[in-house]
């Protein structure tokens, strides 16, 4: 499968914890996004990565939140000490400089 | 800022009807325009884009035409079928195409047999 590819899929964990996600993009796409969506609503941006270069991050990312995609490859999403309210679907994208962005199918994140 | 509006659902359809979502933008530059399918169970997937004014977009039977002079790109498809049902989320980004996504809500749609 040459899609994006996220694991895993689904993460429960009790409040307070730190959680981290991976991301794989398509490997030759030079762009990847991470977006968070919740339930009956449609995603909102998080950040962006072209290669190794986080180029914006949205003001819905707090300091809790930290993205990395070390040598431009994978991608991580880490949040610690997780909240109730950080419980959604993280879903990574990657797209070229042109083109629609390709999204991986989510890591649905459950906090307790 | 940037922001996309959908007509909410659910849209609920028979089988062989046309089908229509609304979806209107506000952007301050040239945007490029998108639809993406969420299935039941499944991650999104890019359905059809437009980059530029009068472009029309076209993937499995939908379409959706860009219009600048009336800040739309309503999807279209003239018969569905049951495995349309899925929600449908348009979406714009500034610049060329690749840049980050401005989603609007979604809107629920359901093919009865």
């Amino acid at each position: 499968d040459t899609g994006v590819s996220q694991n895993p899929r689904h993460k429960i964990t009790k409040r307070g914890q730190n959680v981290t996600f991976r991301c794989d993009p398509i490997s030759e796409h030079n762009r990847l996004y991470w977006y968070r969506q919740t339930l009956g609503q449609g995603p909102e941006f998080l950040t962006y990565f072209q290669n190794e270069a986080q180029l914006e991050k949205s003001r819905l990312l707090s300091d809790r939140f930290s993205a990395e995609r070390p040598k431009g490859s994978f991608s991580t999403l880490e949040i610690q000490r997780t909240e109730q309210g950080d419980s959604a679907m993280y879903l990574c994208a990657s797209s070229l400089e042109t083109g629609g962005p390709f999204f991986g199918q989510g890591t649905r994140l459950t906090v307790v | 800022g940037d922001s996309v509006t959908q007509m909410e659902g659910p849209v609920t359809l028979s089988e062989e009807a046309f089908l229509t979502i609304n979806c209107t933008y506000t952007a301050t530059g040239y945007p490029s325009l998108f639809w993406y399918v969420q299935y039941p169970g499944e991650g999104l997937q890019l359905l059809l884009k437009a980059t530029k004014a009068d472009d029309k977009g076209s993937n499995k039977g939908f379409e959706a035409t860009y219009r600048k002079e009336t800040t739309s790109f309503h999807l279209e498809k003239g018969s569905v079928q049951v495995s349309d049902s899925a929600v449908y989320f348009c979406a714009l980004s500034e610049g060329a195409a690749g840049n980050k996504l401005t989603f609007g809500g979604g809107t629920r749609v359901l093919v009865k047999p």
